[in-house]
């Protein structure tokens, strides 16, 4: 089976970074992605990790340390539109393992 | 035009009755994905399809079943709707190994 873990609720303000941890446990891994979801809306990629190490995608960057089973997420200089809920998935060959979510709220 | 649709995007029905949520893309994907969502509890696997051949039960089928008519259409059905299955439902399409694309959801009532 898989599990993630991952933090309920994140706080920060405007300008600001953040990250969001993600610690999992899998008996099949191929990679870490990354979902990000509006408030009701549907969840839209944002990264995947197949290896260890940074990826970067404009503000957003994702890492991955595979021999500790951890990943996190960084969003820098926060903007109001960032808030959202953030999940991480353990990708599989067949199917992908969703986290159940952070909040993240950032205020002015 | 949105490349995964979900039909109805809202339903409000009764304990008892059977109902069927629709899902139709136009990405080309063979893999098709129906997950669940409540609050707190992130998404939730229901059942996949890897070809109109080809389903499989994911984490909570129970209560579940699905329908893959044609490589582009994948259909959930509740044959009997209790109140637990209120939820907010998700078709999703994935092309590449790290990539899902997601339906816009049907919030579902079943009052």
């Amino acid at each position: 089976g898989q599990s993630l873990e991952q933090p309920s609720e994140v706080t920060a303000v405007e300008g600001a970074i953040v990250q969001i941890n993600c610690t999992y446990q899998t008996s099949g891994f191929y990679g870490l992605s990354w979902y990000q979801q509006h408030d009701g809306g549907a969840p839209t990629f944002l990264s995947y990790n197949a290896l260890d190490g940074l990826e970067e995608t404009g503000r957003f960057s994702s890492f991955l340390s595979r021999s500790d089973s951890y990943g996190y997420l960084l969003l820098q200089e926060l903007q109001m539109k960032d808030s959202a809920s953030y999940f991480c998935a353990v990708v599989g060959y067949s199917t992908l393992t969703f986290g159940k979510g952070t909040m993240l709220l950032v205020s002015p | 035009d949105a490349d995964v649709t979900q039909t109805p995007r809202n339903r409000i029905t009764k304990t008892g009755k059977r109902i069927m949520l629709e899902c139709s893309q136009t990405k080309g994907h063979d893999r098709m994905y129906w997950y669940r969502q409540d609050p707190g509890l992130g998404l939730r696997l229901i059942y996949y399809s890897f070809d109109v051949k080809d389903i499989n039960k994911g984490e909570i089928s129970d209560g579940y079943s699905v329908s893959r008519q044609a490589q582009a259409k994948f259909s959930l059905s509740l044959e009997s709707a209790i109140p637990n299955q209120t939820a907010l439902y998700f078709c999703a399409t994935r092309g590449g190994q790290e990539t899902q694309y997601f339906g816009p959801g049907t919030r579902l009532l079943v009052l």
